[in-house]
């Protein structure tokens, strides 16, 4: 079975933390996302990676940045967590530019 | 900007009738379309897609239909059952991107 692991399903952080979500994918894929899901806005794409050290930017990036030192492994970093960055974040891998995305979990956020 | 979304937020329907939830996308360029559903504390999983050279696509008990004319896209759930009770989620691919646009959702009830 195809596997997107998210190493936290909950966290809670206070304002001006510095937040590391990590993602890790068992199927070789090329590709890498990290989505936020908040109610009513469907998923928004906040970056993705297509390649190990490669990444580009989403439609909301601000506030955020990401790593991808190896293929497998794509992390979301939050320098300063903000209330506004309380959600749920959803990371997915595929293996070709268009096709079906593989989805984690989920890890819940909530910044006090 | 280009947007996919839906026509209902909820839906509720009867276990055993057909459910049909609807979507509506408004990027022309968008060639390949995702149903994905997504289940309480789960992350989106993957139900049936479709490119725009085809209009309908048949899977096990759910059938996607595509209008390009009207720019629609729906989703049909033969003999619903407390099974598919979940959010689902729209989603358009495409233009030469890797970005996948998702609508805002709609929520399937089934009432037994």
């Amino acid at each position: 079975d195809v596997k997107v692991t998210q190493s936290s399903r909950y966290l809670v952080k206070r304002t001006g933390e510095k937040v590391f979500l990590e993602c890790v994918q068992d199927m070789d894929h090329e590709n890498m996302f990290w989505y936020r899901q908040d109610p009513g806005l469907g998923l928004r794409l906040i970056y993705f990676s297509y390649d190990v050290k490669m990444k580009e930017k989403g439609d909301i990036p601000e506030g955020y940045s990401v790593s991808r030192e190896k293929k497998e492994r794509f992390s979301l970093i939050l320098e300063s967590a903000s209330t506004n960055q309380t959600s749920m974040y959803l990371c997915a891998s595929n293996p070709s530019e268009t096709g079906e995305l593989f989805f984690g979990e989920g890890s819940r956020l909530t910044v006090l | 900007g280009e947007s996919v979304g839906l026509h209902l937020p909820t839906l509720s329907v009867q276990e055993g009738d057909n459910s049909i939830i609807n979507c509506a996308y408004s990027n022309s360029a968008s060639d390949y379309f995702i149903w994905y559903k997504q289940e309480s504390g789960k992350g989106p999983q993957f139900i049936i897609d479709i490119r725009s050279n085809m209009d309908k696509r048949q899977g096990q008990r759910v059938t996607v239909l595509l209008n390009k004319t009207v720019k629609h896209l729906s989703l049909q759930i033969a003999a619903t059952q407390p099974g598919d009770s979940a959010v689902y989620f729209c989603a358009e691919n495409g233009a030469g991107g890797f970005k996948t646009i998702f609508g805002a959702g709609t929520r399937l009830f089934v009432k037994a």
